[in-house]
Formats: C-alpha cells, sequence, structure tokens
C-alpha cells in the first residue's frame, strides 16, 4: 500500500531562519508526483511546489525548495528566510491517480 | 483566481440528523472532492466525482452520499450524522485529468460538530 510519512508533528523556526519539514513515502511506482500543500488559519490549503518523479531537478518556488531523494524515497521540504506568514500546517502528499497525504507538519515561526 | 466555496464554515448538529455540505467552485472544473481532516490522521478522500452525475468512493466512504447535479456543485451527505462524523470537511477541485498530476484548489472548510 502507498503511504505518506510526516514524523514531526511539530517544528519550531525563528523569522529569517531556514527550516527543513521531512517527508517519507513508501511505493512500488516508478513514474509519480509529490507535492507540498500548506494550510493557514484561515485552513484553506494552498499548494506550495510540485515535483514530478521522473525529473532529478529539485523543484523551487521561491524561498521553497525540496529535496527529493527517489531512491529513499524522501522528499523534505526547506524552507527559507522564514515569514511570520509561513505559520501553518504543511502536508506532504504522494499520487499516482490517487492523491494520498501524510499526517502534517505544524510549523510555528517566531520572531 | 480559482474559488471554492464551502456554504458553512462551522455546523453543529444533532445524532441522527441528515446533513448537507455544500460546495461550489468557480471555474468550471471538472473535478470535485471531499475529504475529511482529523489531527493526526491527515486529508483522507470520502467521495470524489470527474463529471456531473458521476460519482466515485473514496477511501472512506462509509456513512457519507454525494450529489453532483450540476457542474460546479458537489454536495456531501450524512444520512444520519453520528458522532464519530464530527470533523473537518474540505471540498476540493481541480480542472481535469483526476488528481493524477492536477493542482487541487481547496475550500476553507466546514467544522463538523455532531452532538
Amino acid at each position: 500500500a502507498q503511504t505518506v510519512t510526516q514524523s514531526q508533528p511539530e517544528m519550531s523556526v525563528q523569522e529569517a531562519e531556514t527550516v527543513t519539514l521531512s517527508c517519507t513515502y513508501d511505493t512500488s511506482e516508478s513514474d509519480y508526483y509529490l507535492f507540498w500543500y500548506k494550510q493557514p488559519p484561515s485552513r484553506q490549503m494552498i499548494l506550495v511546489i510540485r515535483q514530478e518523479a521522473y525529473k532529478q531537478q529539485n523543484a523551487t518556488e521561491n524561498r521553497f525548495s525540496v529535496n527529493f531523494q527517489k531512491a529513499a524515497k524522501s522528499f523534505s521540504l526547506k524552507i527559507s528566510d522564514s515569514q511570520l506568514g509561513d505559520a501553518a500546517m504543511y502536508f506532504c502528499a504522494y499520487t499516482t491517480d490517487k492523491l494520498i497525504f501524510g499526517t502534517g507538519t505544524r510549523l510555528q515561526v517566531f520572531p | 483566481d480559482v474559488k471554492v466555496t464551502q456554504s458553512s464554515r462551522y455546523l453543529v448538529k444533532r445524532t441522527g440528523e441528515k446533513v448537507f455540505l455544500e460546495c461550489v467552485q468557480d471555474m468550471d472544473h471538472e473535478n470535485m472532492f471531499w475529504y475529511r481532516q482529523d489531527p493526526g490522521l491527515g486529508l483522507r478522500l470520502i467521495y470524489f466525482s470527474y463529471d456531473v452525475k458521476m460519482k466515485e468512493k473514496g477511501d472512506i466512504p462509509e456513512g457519507y452520499s454525494v450529489s453532483r447535479e450540476k457542474k460546479e456543485r458537489f454536495s456531501l451527505i450524512l444520512e444520519s450524522a453520528s458522532t464519530n462524523q464530527t470533523s473537518m470537511y474540505l471540498c476540493a477541485s481541480s480542472l481535469n485529468g483526476g488528481q493524477g498530476n492536477e493542482k487541487l484548489f481547496f475550500g476553507s472548510g466546514t467544522q463538523l460538530s455532531v452532538l
């Protein structure tokens, strides 16, 4: 069965610092997609970043980047220059045809 | 920007009541989804729909049904609400192609309490 594991229920970071959220997944597929979604206090989830498994290059979106290690089935999210607005729940998700979410990591950002 | 609107932000119902959760999207998306979000469990798919009048079971459909009479509207129905259905319900939509590589657009959720 395909599973997504986020082993860090909570993380904290100081403003302007860098933080890495971890995600591992289990699959026998070779072609799939990985996502990080952010859920702020407003509760509306928004897509942060997307990675296609056949692309070796790590995806980057402004201050957000991933470290995708296909052999290790690892997909971590790095947030650089953290801002107060980054405080949220972050969900890692995997899909071939059906989206499977991890349990989430709550990120706190301290001034 | 795509807007996915859920009719209620908070809802309190009694055990045994029939509950309707409504979701409307304004961007002519083909696909619509209902998820349930519980602490420590993440998001779990209840039902989804790829077209009008079409529905597919997700991972936890028991106790729920759905209706999609119009493309923009996807309703989740709890036929007889129970306390274990107390949860956050999230609606989402995507343009087409199933969930494969499509970006999902989410509503702001309905926090349902069943007493």
